[in-house]
């Protein structure tokens, strides 16, 4: 079965540090998600990415936030300058051309922990 | 700006009994659909319900989508202890594909 695969599964980095996380949607895919989940709470979306650009963002996704697909199978999340409360399991998403179903398919996700 | 209430946010229950959970939009959705998440997984999608007033069956799970398309449940029939997890809805306003999330409802069963 195809799936979402994320990199790293755990990153620990200092704040004031940049990070960069990685995904590697489903291969015939074409819109990517972000989304962040704080421990214990609910799934928050940070953006949405079509046609080689973003579709959607969220309040969340400040200028600290970049998101990129360097070449045809990876799709990363840059943070510039992380800080505490960018603490959180961060997941990537995708979801095929649009009609009838629109199921999301999420990967592991990556737990981003700053110190 | 448009927010999802599910309530409750805890449920535990002894294994066999019933367990619903509620979703409320502030605005009206074009679908909602229905994901689980395993303690330390990642959610995984249960169902998509589109039309008013909607039904589907998913085993011991049912899902309905409300007549005004704002609201919805998800009622688990006879527990087990592998529905331990916590379910979230979400929903899609119009054309817009974000998905809007409610908080989850964590469902504790007891053996």
């Amino acid at each position: 079965e195809p799936e979402v695969t994320q990199t790293p599964s755990h990153q620990v980095t200092q704040m004031g540090q940049e990070v960069i996380l990685r995904c590697v949607p489903i291969s015939n895919h074409l819109y990517f998600y972000w989304y962040r989940q704080i421990l214990g709470q609910k799934v928050e979306f940070l953006v949405s990415f079509y046609n080689n650009e973003i579709s959607e963002k969220s309040e969340i996704f400040d200028d600290q936030f970049s998101v990129e697909r360097p070449d045809g199978s990876n799709f990363t999340l840059k943070i510039r300058s992380t800080k505490l409360e960018d603490s959180a399991m961060y997941f990537c998403a995708s979801t095929g051309s649009g009609g009838g179903i629109t199921e999301a398919f999420f990967g592991q996700g990556t737990r981003l922990t700053v110190v | 700006g448009q927010q999802v209430m599910q309530i409750p946010q805890y449920q535990h229950v002894q294994e066999g009994e019933d367990f619903t959970t509620y979703c409320n939009s502030s605005t009206t959705l074009s679908n909602i659909q229905w994901y689980k998440q395993r303690p330390g997984g990642h959610p995984v999608f249960l169902i998509q319900l589109v039309k008013s007033g909607e039904v589907k069956k998913q085993k011991r799970l049912t899902f309905q989508f409300g007549e005004a398309k704002k609201n919805s449940s998800l009622h688990i029939t006879a527990t087990q202890t592998t529905d331990v997890g916590t379910y979230f809805c979400a929903g899609r306003a119009g054309n817009n594909r974000k998905l809007i999330w409610g908080l989850g409802t964590s469902l504790a069963v007891n053996p």
